[in-house]
């Protein structure tokens, strides 16, 4: 079956710019997670869909960063206006629901100058 | 809330050699699930092995097993025959069984690397 589909793979911006990540789960999976990786550290949550519903976003920086998921197939997680802060790996995951295992994309490497 | 903590950035073993991953972890539920992930320079992050916290035995898949010990929260892996392959940032990671809580709390990593 085919992964988790990322895009881009890279992007630069510059501060105070904005940005948008793309992410298409494995068929099927209603959950699709967007996790944050800062550079030395482990992925932290930044929101949790369930088909088009939100289930968390407690974490999401809610004055910049956006998402959503179209149909509850797709998803994009926008940033704007980008900070210093933001540059991190963004790696959108999928599972089939809940207690299922969690297939990660390659991930989208953001560097903000 | 839950944390997890990997107290080794670095790791290293010579090919062939056995070595063990540190982590604990902190919560007060009695259910829950334990994940190794490895994210080797692709990115990717790569399911190695799973524990459900409710079954005593430790998960095993080829070489690589875990040393869960649910008293002490801790919950070590275990790589036999090492290989050049398995050098990769290693991820332990802690998942909430109640309903909507399904995300990953993860360590810090730590780095391990393969000495041919």
């Amino acid at each position: 079956e085919a992964g988790v589909a990322q895009s881009p793979r890279y992007k630069i911006i510059e501060k105070r710019q904005s940005v948008a990540f793309w992410c298409n789960p494995i068929s099927g999976h209603a959950t699709l997670y967007w996790y944050q990786q800062i550079l030395g550290q482990g992925p932290k949550l930044l929101i949790q869909f369930q088909n088009n519903g939100v289930v968390d976003d407690s974490q999401l920086p809610k004055d910049r960063f956006s998402a959503e998921r179209l149909k509850g197939v797709d998803s994009t997680l926008k940033i704007q206006p980008a900070k210093l802060e933001d540059s991190a790996v963004y790696l959108c995951a999928s599972s089939l629901g809940r207690n299922q295992p969690q297939h990660f994309g390659d991930g989208t490497r953001l560097s903000i100058l | 809330a839950q944390t997890v903590t990997q107290s080794q950035p670095e790791m290293s073993v010579q090919e062939a050699e056995t070595v063990t991953l540190s982590c604990t972890y902190d919560t007060s539920e009695s259910d829950y699930y334990l994940f190794w992930y490895k994210q080797p320079p692709s990115r990717q992050m790569i399911l190695v092995i799973r524990q459900e916290a409710y079954k005593q035995q430790n998960a095993t898949e080829n070489r690589f097993s875990v040393n869960f010990q649910k008293a002490a929260k801790s919950f070590s892996l275990k790589i036999s025959d090492s290989q050049l392959g398995d050098a990769a940032m290693y991820f332990c990671a802690y998942r909430s069984l109640f309903q909507g809580a399904q995300k990953l709390v993860f360590g810090q990593g730590t780095r391990l690397t393969i000495n041919p």
